[in-house]
């Protein structure tokens, strides 16, 4: 079935150094990448996203590949600080469905 | 511009009851999606409505159940709850089906 592979599971990185959080999806149908970060007892919200007809995408610190022969995907973020601390979802979405396959998450400390 | 809206914010049931979570869109957003988020992971795909009929459902047993209202609003409705059904019940809203989804803070239910 369709899974989303989320890595690693938890990321500690000291504040000004950058992060790196890579997911692997199944369904080569997928077209549609988001990303959303989600505080402890908050909502997610959406970071960035990617179609499947880019490569990559930036918006300020934050940046996202796609590599569709490998299916892979992955989430930049430069010079941390310590408001990026939070958990981190990516999921993919295929062409013809409408839900969203999430990752497992991964919690982000950023140390000051 | 009011984001998505969820409501009650917290629920405590008994084994056996019946629950209904209701979800406002972001104005102008025909679509309406469920997700289920047990603690420590990604959000579960429920349903997905789109012009009050369900475009979309995931592998949730029948006791799930919902609907959407031709102001767009959606309400969940879980019988015979079980301890497993606890968990944060996210609904989100996007423009069509196709669209970028925008989360609501979602219902925290507690099953005793």
């Amino acid at each position: 079935g369709e899974n989303v592979e989320q890595h690693p599971s938890t990321l500690s990185v000291q504040e000004g150094d950058s992060a790196v959080i890579k997911c692997t999806y199944s369904d080569s149908a997928s077209n549609y990448f988001p990303w959303y970060k989600q505080e402890l007892g908050k909502r997610p919200q959406l970071i960035i996203d990617i179609r499947s007809n880019v490569g990559e995408k930036k918006d300020q610190r934050i940046a996202v590949t796609l590599n569709k022969t490998a299916k892979h995907f992955s989430l930049h973020i430069t010079e941390t600080q310590p408001e990026d601390s939070a958990v981190y979802f990516c999921a993919s979405r295929t062409s013809g469905t409408y839900k969203y396959i999430f990752g497992t998450g991964t919690r982000l400390k950023v140390l000051a | 511009d009011a984001g998505v809206t969820q409501s009650p914010t917290h629920l405590i049931k008994t084994r056996g009851q019946h629950v209904t979570l209701r979800c406002s869109p972001i104005s102008g957003h025909k679509s309406v999606s469920w997700y289920q988020q047990v603690l420590g992971q990604g959000p579960q795909f429920i349903f997905q409505y789109y012009e009050k009929e369900e475009r979309g459902r995931g592998n949730f047993p029948d006791r799930f159940s919902a609907r959407q209202f031709p102001n767009y609003s959606s309400e969940l409705n879980v019988n015979a709850l079980l301890l497993g059904d606890s968990a944060l019940y996210l609904c989100a809203s996007s423009m069509t089906r196709h669209e970028t989804q925008y989360f609501g803070p979602g219902t925290r239910l507690l099953v005793l």
